[in-house]
């Protein structure tokens, strides 16, 4: 799987967009765009995926480059319970190889 | 749905001897558990996959005779830590990939802390 880089940390106001980016410059073809995130003491959470469109669910959007160098995730209207860590993953979505792995990630904290 | 338990929540045993935790997928089949460690302020970890009814395949370094797995049926797989010692007090956590979509859903972890 491919290997990712993420910001170590990041602060964003309540109520603000938080916009978490993620390089995955060797990303290949098949590959997905996963975004997971842990709760302090939790086990990690599902937000989104996707492969080369934009992406949008309850929870985030995502936005991914043309090239798939890079990707965004974004919380629109960030909340004091989204303060967490968010892992950016890239991996074959496929039978044969699901293996997670998690980077360092970035540790998101929401200001009042 | 895909929701995935974890028991205990929390364990403290002494030293040398062994604990169990259990992962279950509460509303879905699971062919398929996967068990991290997560020590502190670090990144999860992938210990073991773990399929139904065959052995499990562990990652490279992690001792498969200290870490047994089992994955007697669908819905539970099961992580014995024998001899513990204080050096395995970490973050325990089990995924299951479901068989629709071959996503996979986290259970909410388990403390151990060996004194």
């Amino acid at each position: 799987d491919a290997k990712t880089t993420q910001p170590t940390s990041m602060d964003c106001a309540e109520g603000r967009a938080a916009n978490l980016p993620c390089n995955h410059s060797t990303i290949s073809g098949n590959e997905y765009v996963y975004w997971y995130r842990q709760i302090h003491s939790q086990g990690p959470q599902y937000i989104i995926h996707g492969l080369k469109n934009n992406e949008t669910n309850e929870m985030a959007s995502l936005i991914i480059t043309e090239d798939r160098k890079s990707s965004t995730l974004i919380l629109p209207h960030a909340t004091l319970r989204d303060t967490a860590v968010y892992y950016c993953i890239v991996r074959v979505a496929n039978f044969g190889n699901e293996k997670l792995t998690f980077g360092t990630g970035t540790r998101l904290t929401i200001i009042p | 749905g895909a929701v995935v338990s974890q028991h205990p929540s929390w364990v403290i045993c002494k030293s040398g001897t062994s604990v169990k935790i259990e992962c279950r997928s509460l509303d879905f089949q699971a062919t398929t558990m996967f068990w991290y460690r997560q020590f502190p302020k670090q990144s999860l970890m992938l210990m073991a996959t773990s399929n139904e009814g065959s052995k499990a395949t562990y990652e490279q370094g992690v001792e498969k005779d200290k870490f047994l797995i089992n994955h007697a049926s669908l819905t539970l797989s099961t992580l014995t830590v024998t001899s513990a010692h204080p050096e395995d007090s970490s973050f325990y956590i089990c995924s299951a990939r479901t068989l629709e979509d071959y996503e996979q859903y986290f259970g909410p972890g388990t403390r151990l802390t060996v004194t």
